[in-house]
């Protein structure tokens, strides 16, 4: 059974500590998504990888978040320091991008994160 | 900047009654997704739709897709307490070569009483 398996399910941290997400996509796929969900916003798009390349980290704040992909197993989502506005569930999706073909976004269980 | 917008934001209807939920777009797009997401929970992929005029059933939900109205819709038939959720709709734009992006809409919290 191919899921998205992301780590930890709930965090709860204290303000201006480092906070690191971690994301497994389903093997073989080849674009990770991350996306952020709160009341207000909604679904937000932060960042997505293709082929374990950034291509558009344009919705993250950059002077405290950074993503990466180390190796094609593990996506990861860091905030340092981590702020009370930042307190949201952070959704991992992957999906096989290929053109002209049904694309879809498989999404992981999310990271609901507190930060008080 | 792509803008996906859903109405309503807020539905609540009886069981047995029908509706339809619109998702409207602001650019080009070749494909169209709905998603479902329950309290707590992941979101779950309902539809795919990749061409102008494809249309999809499930059940008691039905998407359809009109890229040059730049419209879908998500019908909801004879509608039973189950299918409470909330319900997006994403619109893939693929912005040269590989890049593509998915952008959502608010969602729809669809309530359905007894």
């Amino acid at each position: 059974d191919a899921r998205v398996t992301q780590t930890p399910r709930h965090k709860v941290t204290e303000m201006g500590q480092e906070v690191t997400m971690r994301c497994q996509p389903i093997l073989g796929h080849n674009t990770v998504f991350w996306y952020r969900q709160t009341m207000m916003q909604g679904l937000e798009l932060l960042a997505y990888f293709r082929n374990r390349a950034p291509l558009d980290d344009s919705g993250m704040p950059k002077d405290r978040f950074s993503a990466e992909m180390p190796d094609a197993t593990l996506a990861t989502l860091k905030i340092q320091p981590s702020e009370p506005r930042d307190s949201a569930v952070y959704f991992c999706a992957s999906g096989l991008v290929r053109p002209k073909a049904n694309t879809e976004a498989f999404f992981g269980q999310g990271t609901r994160l507190t930060v008080v | 900047e792509l803008k996906v917008e859903q109405n309503p934001l807020f539905l609540s209807m009886q069981e047995g009654k029908n509706y339809t939920i619109y998702c409207n777009y602001s650019t080009t797009s070749d494909r169209l997704y709905w998603y479902r997401q329950d309290p707590g929970k992941s979101l779950e992929s309902l539809f795919v739709l990749l061409s102008n005029g494809a249309v999809k059933q499930e059940g008691r939900l039905m998407a359809s897709l009109d890229t040059k109205a730049r419209l879908s819709t998500l019908h909801i038939t004879a509608a039973v307490h189950d299918l409470s959720a909330t319900y997006f709709c994403a619109v893939g734009i693929n912005s040269g070569g590989s890049n593509y992006k998915l952008t959502f809409g608010k969602g729809t919290l669809l309530t359905v009483n007894p």
